[in-house]
């Protein structure tokens, strides 16, 4: 069993552009969800996805976005990037149920210049 | 509005010290609260959650409603306790949005 992984691990953008990030979730795991954590803050909650249709939006403008794929892989797409985007962003997965435990990736760190 | 508060940035203290992390809420609600850890070079890691009322690597949190207080605490610390140690509440039914703290890093040292 593996767990939670991130692709890419870092990377810089310049501000304006797209970016994609990727998340493969822990083995047996339907639900996905997507944290960003700014220098010195929290993880906070950006959305999440069950079954492949997002279930529950935290307060992200819509340039925020996402899919799940099948395979219950996930993607976070950030069009139109700011100075204020850069942060690590966070994925976990879960089995499903309210109760069941996230288990963290180790996040990708987005610088946007 | 769901928050959630812990009031100090750092915590230092010297081995075998008791330790106590503080961690304030506010929820409209009845809400599931946790303390989730992150060591030096590794991933944000589940350490204790409310409902399940367990003792893990010696730490301990006690919900207290009438505060809205989930303070987490250990009789002695470890040098191996220093972490980056997350609050962090959910809500909802059905799913688990979780509002975290900005954090408390503890620093036990020799």
């Amino acid at each position: 069993e593996t767990g939670v992984t991130q692709s890419p691990t870092h990377l810089i953008k310049t501000r304006g552009q797209q970016v994609t990030l990727r998340c493969s979730s822990q083995s047996g795991h339907n639900t996905v969800s997507w944290y960003q954590q700014a220098l010195g803050q929290g993880p906070q909650f950006i959305f999440q996805y069950y079954r492949e249709e997002e279930n529950g939006r935290g307060n992200f403008p819509p340039r925020f976005s996402g899919l799940q794929f099948p395979n219950y892989s996930s993607e976070l797409n950030v069009n139109a990037l700011e100075l204020d985007d850069s942060a690590l962003y966070l994925c976990a997965s879960r089995e499903g149920g309210s109760s069941d435990e996230q288990f963290f990736g180790p996040g990708t760190r987005l610088t946007v210049l | 509005a769901q928050r959630v508060t812990q009031p100090e940035k750092l915590l230092s203290v010297f081995k075998g010290a008791p330790v106590e992390l503080k961690c304030n809420y506010s929820y409209s609600g009845s809400p599931e609260l946790f303390w989730y850890v992150q060591y030096s070079r590794q991933r944000l890691q589940l350490l204790l959650r409310h409902i399940s009322r367990e003792s893990i690597k010696g730490f301990t949190a006690d919900l207290n409603k009438g505060e809205t207080s989930f303070h987490l605490k250990k009789p002695f610390a470890q040098e191996e306790d220093s972490a980056m140690y997350y609050c962090a509440l959910s809500g909802a039914t059905g799913f688990q949005k979780l509002v975290f703290g900005t954090g408390t890093r503890l620093l036990v040292s020799p």
